[in-house]
């Protein structure tokens, strides 16, 4: 079974301009969460989304946003990118269950300049 | 709300030497405790998890037990090698329901290093 892929897997991009990041879960699964990885803050849950409804959401401001289709696939968007923003990007994917365990991808590093 | 507290790092050990990563949780309820490991450059692996108080959860020689009494989830291994370098991630899944949907809770992750 294929895992978790994550495209593009590097970004750079300048204030200001906006971003969108894809994420392929592994087949079968409905649930895809997103992560921020960085130095300073370690790893923060952006959101969650299950057959293409957002069902649960982190503390990030309304510049990040993100959309399921109906294959499972999903999309983060960041606009008006910060320096702040500068960090991996990971997405999980899982049965949706709620003891279910996350498989994560490879991420998506942004750099921001 | 939920919080994982890891014990700080970095970790420096000689290769066949016992490891022990020290994890302790606050949440509410009986969440679900994961391990994770990242290795350079890539994204996080399930290494190990536990469901209920007293699950031991194992794989590749690394152990953990679910200790509901004292709120940990402590990582061992008894003889760690090079290639176990890495950065280690404890993390809780709360079973709450609503805004505990896919939301995992890490700790701040502990850097590992093996030498020969």
């Amino acid at each position: 079974k294929a895992g978790v892929t994550q495209t593009p897997r590097y970004l750079i991009k300048t204030r200001g301009q906006q971003v969108t990041l894809s994420c392929s879960p592994i087949s079968g699964h409905r649930s895809v969460s997103w992560y921020q990885q960085t130095p300073g803050q370690g790893l923060q849950f952006l959101f969650e989304y299950f057959s293409e409804t957002q069902r649960n959401k982190g503390n990030f401001p309304g510049r990040f946003s993100g959309r399921q289709f109906s294959n499972s696939r999903s999309e983060m968007n960041v606009s008006t990118l910060e320096l702040g923003d500068s960090a991996l990007y990971l997405c999980a994917s899982s049965t949706g269950l709620l003891t279910y365990e996350q498989y994560f991808g490879p991420g998506t590093r942004l750099t921001v300049t | 709300g939920d919080s994982v507290t890891q014990m700080e790092g970095p970790v420096t050990l000689s290769e066949e030497a016992c490891l022990t990563i020290n994890c302790t949780y606050t949440a509410t309820g009986y969440p679900s405790l994961f391990w994770y490991v990242q290795y350079p450059g890539e994204g996080l692996q399930l290494l190990l998890k536990a469901t209920k108080a007293d699950d031991k959860g194992s794989n590749k020689g690394f152990e953990a037990t679910y200790r509901k009494e004292t709120t940990s989830f402590h990582l061992e291994k008894g003889s760690v090698q090079v290639s176990d370098s890495a950065v280690y991630f404890c993390a809780l899944k709360s079973n709450a329901g609503g805004t505990s949907y896919g939301k995992l809770t890490f700790g701040q992750g502990t850097i590992l290093t093996v030498h020969p």
